[in-house]
């Protein structure tokens, strides 16, 4: 149980288009999901706590209008990286409050994300 | 300002022997505390938790100790495997509060 899943895997963009980045809960109902980024040889940075049916809280320095987050239903949250820039290349990882334990995250396997 | 430090970036250990990962802390509200590994390209995977009510849980070759007066965990695998290498991360959280806060990792290699 608490499997939580991304699409894609891995994608390649080019500058200043949009990306749109799904996170799923496939087996438990998540309330609650978050947003982490990850740059090479460093820990997982937060980047925003979503809550279905309510605006994400985003960290200090995270532009909400470029990261766009919904969280429209119990199972599934989106990221999105609107005009996307070389510098927002990186890996995104999203995890959802699970069953073990209420502060418990299970994490999906991430999205590399590369802007051309 | 590092609420939760892991102080070696690397740790080395032989097949069979045990690996001992340390993690330290400096808010004292933290009263539960997590263990993940990662692998490189993926999510990391929740390997073993501690309450504070506690000071040590198992769980197969893993145990995790809690010494709340030193601010201090740490993370026992026993025996090593070479399958366990990967980057470690110690997470603290408390109660009310929905975030973790992560360590800076430990990457772990076990030789054969």
């Amino acid at each position: 149980g608490a499997v939580v899943s991304q699409h894609p895997s891995r994608v390649i963009c080019k500058s200043g288009t949009s990306v749109k980045i799904e996170c799923r809960s496939l087996d438990f109902q998540a309330t609650t999901m978050f947003w982490y980024r990850q740059f090479p040889k460093q820990s997982l940075m937060l980047m925003a706590t979503s809550n279905e049916g309510s605006k994400a809280t985003y960290e200090q320095g995270v532009e909400k209008d470029k990261f766009l987050i919904n969280h429209a239903s119990l199972t599934l949250s989106t990221l999105t990286v609107t005009s996307a820039h070389p510098e927002d290349s990186s890996f995104y990882i999203c995890s959802a409050r699970g069953v073990q334990g209420a502060d418990t995250q299970y994490f999906g396997p991430g999205t590399r994300l590369t802007v051309l | 300002d590092q609420q939760v430090k892991q102080n070696s970036p690397s740790l080395s250990v032989q097949e069979g022997r045990i690996s001992i990962l340390n993690c330290d802390y400096t808010n004292s509200m933290f009263d539960y505390f997590l263990w993940y590994k990662k692998y490189p390209a993926e999510g990391p995977t929740f390997l073993i938790s501690i309450s504070s009510i506690k000071d040590k849980n198992e769980d197969g070759r893993f145990t995790v100790f809690l010494n709340k007066s030193a601010k201090h965990l740490s993370l026992h695998i026993v025996p090593s495997q070479p399958g366990d290498s990967a980057v470690y991360f110690c997470a603290a959280s408390y109660t009310g509060f929905q975030k973790l806060v992560f360590g800076t990792g430990t990457r772990l290699l076990v030789s054969p």
